[in-house]
């Protein structure tokens, strides 16, 4: 079936780095992608939609300097959190799809982030 | 506007026993209906997907789920459940096929004890 690599899995790092999360399609062509952020024992948050070399749409109250998503190919996105703060710290999660085909998104194993 | 929710937040239950978790939404268009499976540290995996037709769908691991439009829930079933089925389960909405943005219900943590 469909997969969706996300990486790294885990990153720790200190307070005002930035840190750049990867979430790759491996077998289709993924025209859109989700970034979700999950906080403890709660649901998926959806941030951003991206497609494909096209400005991401930002849900509301989700920064847009602070999240920078670049969608610049049909099997990458990247999700950067810019001068990251322990508040920032979550679990995000990318999911992929191809619109064409209009079936389920599939979804990365996610991206711990800690900031110290 | 779209929204999912999940009544119960956690659902206990011994191993073999028969298990529902519930979802309702609300939407003022076609829906499709989804629910994932989420483990600890993990991503969300589909378990199955109502798009259109049978009202009843099935899905990996022995799960299936009932659309039933007049109540407006797509609750998620299982008649045996085994320790492995421990997770956590979300329901969701689209107003696409699934690759338009989802709506998620909160999550039901399933707990399956020996």
């Amino acid at each position: 079936g469909a997969v969706v690599s996300q990486h790294p899995s885990r990153v720790i790092c200190k307070s005002g780095t930035s840190v750049k999360i990867e979430c790759r399609s491996l077998d289709f062509q993924a025209t859109t992608m989700f970034w979700y952020r999950q906080f403890p024992k709660k649901s998926l948050m959806l941030m951003a939609t991206s497609n494909e070399g096209s400005k991401a749409t930002y849900e509301q109250g989700v920064e847009k300097d602070k999240f920078l998503i670049n969608h610049a190919s049909l099997t990458l996105s990247t999700l950067t959190v810019t001068s990251a703060h322990p508040e920032d710290s979550s679990f995000y999660i990318c999911s992929a799809a191809d619109a064409g085909r209009n079936q389920p998104q599939h979804f990365g194993d996610g991206t711990r982030l800690s900031i110290l | 506007a779209q929204s999912v929710t999940q009544l119960d937040s956690q659902v206990p239950v011994f191993e073999e026993a028969p298990v529902e978790l519930r979802c309702n939404y609300s939407s003022s268009v076609s829906v499709y209906l989804f629910w994932y499976v989420q483990y600890p540290n993990q991503g969300l995996q589909l378990l199955l997907k109502y798009l259109s037709g049978s009202t009843l769908v099935k899905g990996i691991n022995g799960f299936e789920a009932e659309f039933n439009k007049s109540q407006t829930s797509f609750h998620l079933r299982k008649p045996s459940v085994h320790i492995s089925d421990t997770a956590e389960y979300f329901c969701a909405v689209s107003s696409q096929g699934g690759s338009e943005k989802l709506v998620f219900g909160k999550g039901t943590k399933l707990t399956v004890n020996p």
